[in-house]
């Protein structure tokens, strides 16, 4: 059972545009929502993350807005560049559900320039 | 520079072989973690050590031996492996507990090829 469903499993877009990924989650006991930025021969690293009492949360050129009615989370990139592409894993976990961090199956993002 | 190595990062092993797996967290945690990442599946949680203790084994088979000797080292014996478990092995550490954040790090990894 995957409790975190990601979408796309690959993104195409172009230098300057918007890259969009979102995840969607099924146990309400999470309470922490990562995402991970993993190249090619490298293990994953943390991105930015968010907690469900804000809707959006903004570092650089990477937002990540929540829904925590609809128990849904995105990653938008804005203005992508090439040096963006990368596989982004979104995560949950929470204190309640075992304190686990659980994966969502990833999305390869390539940043044509 | 990440604060958690891992050696070898990359194994080639028959179907017969022993051979272990190495992890060392620099980063003074008391949680440490093995992963499974294959093509196919999503981060695929294998072990999880709280302060030297096993607390988690995702009913991974018994091929697959961990070893925590001291917060700061996490091993993985591997022995009569399958051509399956052909993967992408990440070690990872977080500091749990009263005033530990929730953040995961993870090492490079050691790809691991079974022939």
């Amino acid at each position: 059972q995957q409790q975190v469903k990601q979408s796309p499993q690959s993104l195409i877009v172009q230098k300057g545009g918007i890259s969009i990924i979102n995840c969607a989650y099924e146990n309400t006991a999470f309470d922490y929502f990562p995402w991970y930025q993993q190249f090619p021969g490298k293990g994953p690293a943390l991105l930015i993350a968010i907690r469900p009492d804000v809707s959006e949360k903004k570092e650089g050129r990477f937002t990540i807005s929540f829904n925590k009615s609809a128990k849904q989370f995105s990653l938008h990139i804005m203005d992508s560049q090439p040096g963006d592409s990368a596989t982004y894993f979104c995560a949950a976990r929470g204190e309640a559900a075992g304190n686990k961090l659980t994966f969502g199956g990833g999305t390869r993002v390539l940043v044509k320039p | 520079e990440t604060g958690v190595t891992q050696t070898p990062r990359h194994l080639v092993m028959g179907m017969t072989n022993k051979k272990s797996l190495k992890c060392e967290q620099h980063l003074g945690h008391n949680a440490m973690y093995w992963y499974k990442q294959s093509a196919k599946k999503p981060l695929e949680l294998m072990f999880v050590y709280n302060f030297k203790e096993q607390t988690e084994n995702n009913s991974v088979p018994s091929r697959f031996s961990p070893e925590c000797p001291n917060s700061s080292h996490l091993f993985l014996h591997l022995h009569t492996l399958q051509p399956e478990d052909s993967a992408l092995y990440l070690c990872a550490s977080s500091q749990v507990g009263q005033g530990g954040g929730n953040t995961i790090y993870f090492g490079e990894g050691s790809w691991l090829t079974v022939v």
